[in-house]
């Protein structure tokens, strides 16, 4: 299993831009998750989707849009790339349930000049 | 609305030490508390998960608690090493339905050979 997926790593955009953070898992969960992660601060949730054509808004859902087609991907996407979008993100997947852990993708870390 | 607090922010201890991270939360109607590490540049790994029905997790050299009723929750580490060293975060699941989690802000340690 290759677990939770993200691509690219590390990108840089100019003020104004669009882009796609693409997320994939191979565990067969249900839930899937967006986090944005600045410096010094805990992770804040962006979107999150609970099956395939269902998602939902986080804490800090302004500046993103998401889709859920298929179980496996959850890409992110940013329409008009900001300077306080710098980031570093990371996507999660969870099967249902209160005892789930959240499983992380290893980040994508962005940066918006 | 839940707010997660870890103290100290930063955390420097000679090899062999026992160490205490400590987790607050200001809502007691959590469904669990997580802890995960988080190394430089990475993503997230789940440590512990504790349910609201459990007072404490074991794993290894790694033990977890959690007091609902004061808010608080302690991730204990015995005979600490330099491998221990990185980010540890709390986070404390909302929202049975979707497994929403809040985070803390970590705590950072370092662990001296």
């Amino acid at each position: 299993n290759a677990g939770v997926t993200q691509t690219p790593k590390f990108r840089i955009l100019k003020i104004g831009q669009s882009m796609t953070l693409q997320c994939a898992q191979d565990m067969n969960h249900n839930y899937m998750y967006w986090y944005r992660q600045d410096p010094g601060m805990g992770l804040k949730l962006i979107y999150y989707s609970v099956g395939a054509g269902i998602t939902d808004k986080g804490e800090v859902p302004n500046g993103y849009n998401v889709s859920r087609s298929t179980t496996e991907d959850f890409p992110l996407r940013l329409e008009l790339a900001a300077p306080s979008q710098t980031s570093v993100y990371f996507c999660a997947s969870s099967s249902p349930g209160l005892a789930s852990e959240q499983y992380f993708g290893p980040g994508t870390r962005l940066t918006v000049t | 609305k839940q707010e997660v607090t870890q103290i100290p922010a930063a955390l420097s201890v000679p090899e062999g030490e026992n160490l205490v991270l400590n987790c607050s939360f200001t809502d007691s109607a959590i469904y669990n508390l997580q802890w995960f590490r988080q190394d430089p540049g990475k993503g997230l790994t789940s440590l512990l998960l504790i349910q609201s029905s459990q007072r404490e997790q074991t794993s290894g050299r790694l033990n977890a608690s959690l007091d609902k009723s004061s808010g608080r929750s302690t991730l204990y580490i015995a005979a600490s090493q330099p491998g221990d060293s990185a980010t540890y975060l709390c986070a404390a699941l909302i929202g049975g339905a979707t497994n929403k989690l809040i985070f803390g802000t970590g705590t950072l340690l370092a662990v001296q050979p």
